[in-house]
Parts: C-alpha cells; sequence; structure tokens
C-alpha cells in the first residue's frame, strides 16, 4: 500500500500560517476520522500533534487539523522558530492498517 | 510521568531472527493499544504492528506480516515483536509507542528513544 501523500518541503516566516496536506483515498483518509499528525524535530522522538483532529493536551492551539475529502490538513498558525522539524501524517485504513504519510519538511525562514 | 524503554536491537545476518522488548511505566499498561512504529535511517516513519489492550488482536504491516509476531505481557508492562526471517530493508530504529486508546488507529502519544535494528551480511 503506498504512503499518503505529502509534500516534501514548505516553508513560511515567523508568525505566518502554513498549511500542509496529507491526500489518500476513500480506504484511509477519505473513509475514517483518524487522521493522526506528528512533528519530529532531527535526531528525536516523534511527538502527537493532533488526533483525530483534535489536539492532545499540552499541544500549542497554534496547531489544529481539518479533513476534507481524502486530504487532511494540518496548519500552523504563528510561526515560530520551534516549528521548523518534519511532519507526519498517518491514517487508519480499511484494511485494519495504518499509512503514514512521506513526511513534510518545513523550514522556518 | 510515562516511560518506554526499548531493547534487544543489534546486528544480525539476513535470514537471522532478534527479539525487541519495550518495558512502560507510568501508565496503566492494561488500558491502551501499544505499537511499533520504525523509521530507516535519513527515511520516514513507517507503522509496524499494533496489539490492542488485553493482547487479543493484534495488528501487522503487508512488510512484515508472517515475519514478525507482537505480544504483550500486562503482568510485566512489557510489549514485544518477535523478527524473523529478518531482510536488509527492515534495518531501522524501532520505536515503541504508546496507543491513545485502545484502537488500532494509528494516534501514538507517547514514544520510546528507539532501538537500532541492523540487519547485514
Amino acid at each position: 500500500q503506498s504512503a499518503l501523500t505529502q509534500p516534501a518541503a514548505v516553508s513560511g516566516s515567523p508568525g505566518q500560517s502554513i498549511t500542509i496536506s496529507c491526500t489518500g483515498t476513500s480506504s484511509d483518509v477519505g473513509g475514517y476520522n483518524s487522521v493522526s499528525w506528528y512533528r519530529q524535530h532531527p535526531g528525536k522522538v516523534p511527538k502527537l500533534m493532533i488526533y483525530d483532529v483534535s489536539r492532545p493536551s499540552g499541544v500549542s492551539n497554534r496547531f489544529s487539523g481539518s479533513k476534507s475529502g481524502n486530504t487532511a490538513s494540518l496548519t500552523i498558525s504563528g510561526l515560530q522558530a520551534e516549528d521548523e522539524a518534519d511532519y507526519y501524517c498517518n491514517s487508519y485504513t480499511r484494511r485494519s492498517t495504518v499509512i503514514f504519510g512521506g513526511g513534510t519538511r518545513l523550514t522556518v525562514l | 510521568e510515562v516511560h518506554l524503554l526499548e531493547s534487544g536491537g543489534g546486528l544480525v545476518q539476513p535470514g537471522a531472527s532478534l527479539r525487541l522488548s519495550c518495558a512502560a511505566s507510568g501508565i496503566t499498561f492494561d488500558t491502551y493499544a501499544m505499537g511499533w512504529v520504525r523509521q530507516a535511517p535519513g527515511s520516514g516513519l513507517e507503522w509496524v504492528s499494533t496489539i490492542t489492550a488485553s493482547g487479543g488482536n493484534t495488528y501487522y504491516a503487508d512488510s512484515v506480516k508472517g515475519r514478525f509476531t507482537i505480544s504483550r505481557d500486562n503482568s510485566k508492562n512489557t510489549l514485544s515483536l518477535q523478527m524473523d526471517s529478518l531482510r536488509a530493508e527492515d534495518t531501522a530504529l524501532y520505536y515503541c509507542a504508546k496507543g491513545v486508546d485502545n484502537r488500532n488507529y494509528g494516534g501514538f502519544d507517547y514514544w520510546g528513544q528507539g532501538s537500532l535494528v541492523t540487519v547485514s551480511s
């Protein structure tokens, strides 16, 4: 099964908002409200940022998740230098598996 | 505070077996699904397997199905991954991760530091 499709890279200036997309099919992203987003700084452990379009406790409200059809999106508002990292989405699938996106490198200019 | 500590990684030859373990603390272990996620050097995250809280249901990625077996011992707060018939493409850092709830929905809110598995002759 192919990975979910994410842009390889996005960038933004401090204070701006950016959106990272995660495109799948009706058998995964489009079929379930079960998309998660993770942030991973280089050499560090992934951190859950969004789960089921909700923020876990302790995650800044600058992070928000949404979904339309087969595409989920992560929006980061008020970009900060610490947001520079790799971001991954994942989704539950109809085959009872979990699939990740290829990852997006966010650069804060 | 939640802690997940993996062990058991190492260098093995193709075709060999290896068993990873993950010791959990700071959580009511038998309440949550647990899983393994791996990351090959310089690559992205790949889900490997999930087991439900009771151990009654297990799920695997196609890439490891039939070769890897996930299990848990709720009396010892321990998660395991038995890896057989290892291949070079299994080389990765293997993370133990705690599920947000008892579903296999891909949400993992705590992660260990990872255990490196290298498959090479």
